[in-house]
């Protein structure tokens, strides 16, 4: 089974830290995502990797930045946290493009970051 | 940008009860996927379809392309179905996610 971590389960920073947060997965998947979900909204895609060394923004990238060293990781970087980024941050992977017929994506358990 | 439309955004039911969630997309793609996220946050994909019908257990998705609907059916519905169902159209440009159908099933 394919198997996608994040760091933390919970998180509280205050205004104006830096934060990381972080995802492993474990299939030598190409592709990895970041979303953030709040209620009424949906899932938002903030970024996306298709390789090493290579990102895409999504739909709401202001604010955030990425990272991704090792094909396994892909960091979501908020450089100064802002209340407005409370919220449930998601990661996924997957072996081929989302949007194709091959490409289903794997999902995280969620960070739940609170910005006070 | 693919418009997608999720009804109803509210369903309480009975347990045993035959569950119908709708999507409506405006965007041809080339699959759609729909989701299920439990209380506390992880998502499971639970179908991916470009076309017909899918069955998987109680579970039934069924698409239609032409007509950019899908729809998702629980049968003999169970307390433990109760979830936020997305569905997720993808196209060219990754997926684009509805905003789900909160799913509860009393028993």
């Amino acid at each position: 089974d394919v198997k996608v971590t994040q760091s933390s389960r919970y998180l509280v920073k205050r205004t104006g830290e830096k934060v990381f947060l972080e995802c492993v997965q474990d299939m030598d998947h190409e592709n990895m995502f970041w979303y953030r979900q709040d209620p009424g909204l949906g899932l938002r895609l903030i970024y996306f990797s298709y390789d090493v060394k290579m990102k895409e923004k999504g739909d709401i990238p202001e604010g955030y930045s990425v990272s991704r060293e090792k094909k396994e990781r892909f960091s979501l970087i908020l450089e100064s946290a802002s209340t407005n980024q409370t919220s449930m941050y998601l990661c996924a992977s997957s072996l081929l493009p989302s949007g194709g017929a091959g490409g289903t994506q794997y999902f995280g358990p969620g960070t739940r970051l609170t910005v006070l | 940008k693919n418009e997608v439309e999720q009804s109803p955004q509210n369903l309480t039911a009975q347990e045993g009860e035959f569950i119908t969630i709708n999507c409506s997309y405006s965007v041809g793609i080339s699959a759609l996927h729909w989701l299920q996220q439990h209380p506390g946050g992880g998502i499971v994909s639970l179908f991916m379809l470009s076309s017909g019908k899918k069955k998987h257990g109680r579970l039934i998705a069924t698409i239609n392309i032409q007509e950019k609907h899908s729809s998702l059916h629980i049968t003999a519905s169970h307390p433990r179905d109760s979830a936020v169902y997305i569905c997720a159209p993808g196209g060219a440009d990754g997926l684009t996610f509805g905003k789900g159908t909160h799913l509860i099933i009393q028993p």
